[in-house]
Order: structure tokens, then sequence, then C-alpha cells
């Protein structure tokens, strides 16, 4: 069964400094992938996603994703982090002609933005 | 253009009751997709609707139920309620053509007591 693994539960950051938010999923054809943000009480944002082509995909907020097939890795990063980046950001994925396109998420990593 | 819209925001029910949450999708979105967002957890997937037709399913039991109409609003109906319903149930729609991507709504929020 398709599995998406966000290692880290809780990641703090300061102000200004670089992230990096980690994401696995389980081996399938045609993986398609995608990162949301969630503020509290919210729904999800998407961020970015990633079906084919160029490896290293850019997105709204200054977000930016890297498809890595044989780590099978897509690592969200943002080279400097704002204090209204504080969320809970899901890595998804989707394997087409599987049949239904339902979203397989993982657990989220909690963002803390400190001052 | 108006986003992906769900009502109630937020709703009450008792154990063994019968709850209909509402789906608005976005201009020019055919596809609506369902899912359930439990306290700390990711979102997981419920079912599909795809032109007023069931698409596919995930991992629930059939006392989940949906509909599409017309005008691609859906419904999502859930008989008997248990506690372990109480979650936030999210409402994603895809345009037509692109049904990979999905569009969120921000969410009806279940309690069963």
């Amino acid at each position: 069964a398709q599995s998406v693994t966000q290692p880290d539960i809780h990641i703090t950051v300061s102000e200004g400094a670089s992230l990096e938010l980690r994401c696995n999923y389980s081996y399938g054809a045609t993986p398609y992938l995608f990162w949301y943000v969630q503020s509290p009480g919210q729904g999800l944002q998407l961020l970015l996603k990633y079906f084919s082509g160029d490896t290293l995909v850019q997105g709204i907020k200054g977000f930016e994703a890297e498809f890595k097939r044989s780590q099978s890795s897509f690592n969200l990063r943002k080279p400097s982090v704002h204090w209204s980046d504080a969320a809970e950001y899901f890595c998804a994925v989707l394997y087409s002609g599987g049949g239904a396109d339902g979203l397989t998420f993982g657990k989220g990593t909690h963002l803390i933005i400190q001052p | 253009e108006t986003g992906v819209t769900q009502s109630p925001t937020h709703l009450i029910k008792t154990r063994g009751q019968q709850v209909t949450l509402r789906c608005s999708s976005q201009s020019g979105h055919n596809t609506v997709s369902w899912y359930q967002q439990a306290l700390g957890q990711g979102p997981q997937f419920i079912f599909q609707y795809y032109r007023e037709e069931e698409n596919g399913r995930g991992n629930f039991p059939p006392r989940f139920s949906g509909l599409q109409f017309p005008n691609y609003s859906s419904e999502l109906n859930v008989n008997a309620l248990e506690l372990d319903d109480s979650a936030l149930y999210l409402c994603a729609s895809s345009p037509s053509g692109f049904k990979e991507t999905q569009y969120f709504g921000p969410g009806t929020r279940l309690l069963v007591l």
C-alpha cells in the first residue's frame, strides 16, 4: 500500500533561517507529489506539486521542493522563513491509474518559528 | 473566483445520529473528493465523485455515503455516528481534466458526543 512518511513531527526554525522539511514515499509507478500547508483550524492550501519533468519545482510563498527518485524523497525547502510560515505542513502522494485519485497524506510536520 | 466552500463550519451530534455535510466546488471543477482529518493526523481519503458517480473509495465503511449534484456540489452523509467520527471533514475539488490537483475547502468540524 502506498504510504508517506514525514519523519519530523515538530521543527523549530529562527525567523530568517533556511528550512527543509522531509518527505519520503513508498515506491510506486508515476507518483504525483504534493505539499500542502494548513494553518490552525483551516483547510489545506496547495504549495506546489510535481508530476514530471524538472525535478526542482517552485511553489507559492517562496517554497520549492526537489524530487529524488533514487531516495523516494520530495523535500520542501525555503531559503528564509517568515513568522507567517508557522503552520502544519503535509506531504501527499497520488498514484495515477489506480482508480480513484485519492491523495495519501503524511502525518504532517508542525513548523514553529522563533523570533 | 470563488473557492471551495463547505457548510456548516461546526456541528455537534450525538452517537447514533446521522449527519449531512455540504460542499460547493470551485467554478469549472467537476470532481469532488472528501477527506477525514482526525486531530493531529493527516487527512484520510473517504471517496471521490466525478460527474455525479462515485469514482473510488478509501477504507471507510458503507455508513459513509455521498452524492454529487449536476452543478458539481456534493454532500457527505454519515449514518449511525460513532465517537471516532469526530474530526475535521475536508472537501476538495479538481478542475475538469486535472483531477489530480485538488483544492481544499476550509472544512467542517464535527464533534460526536
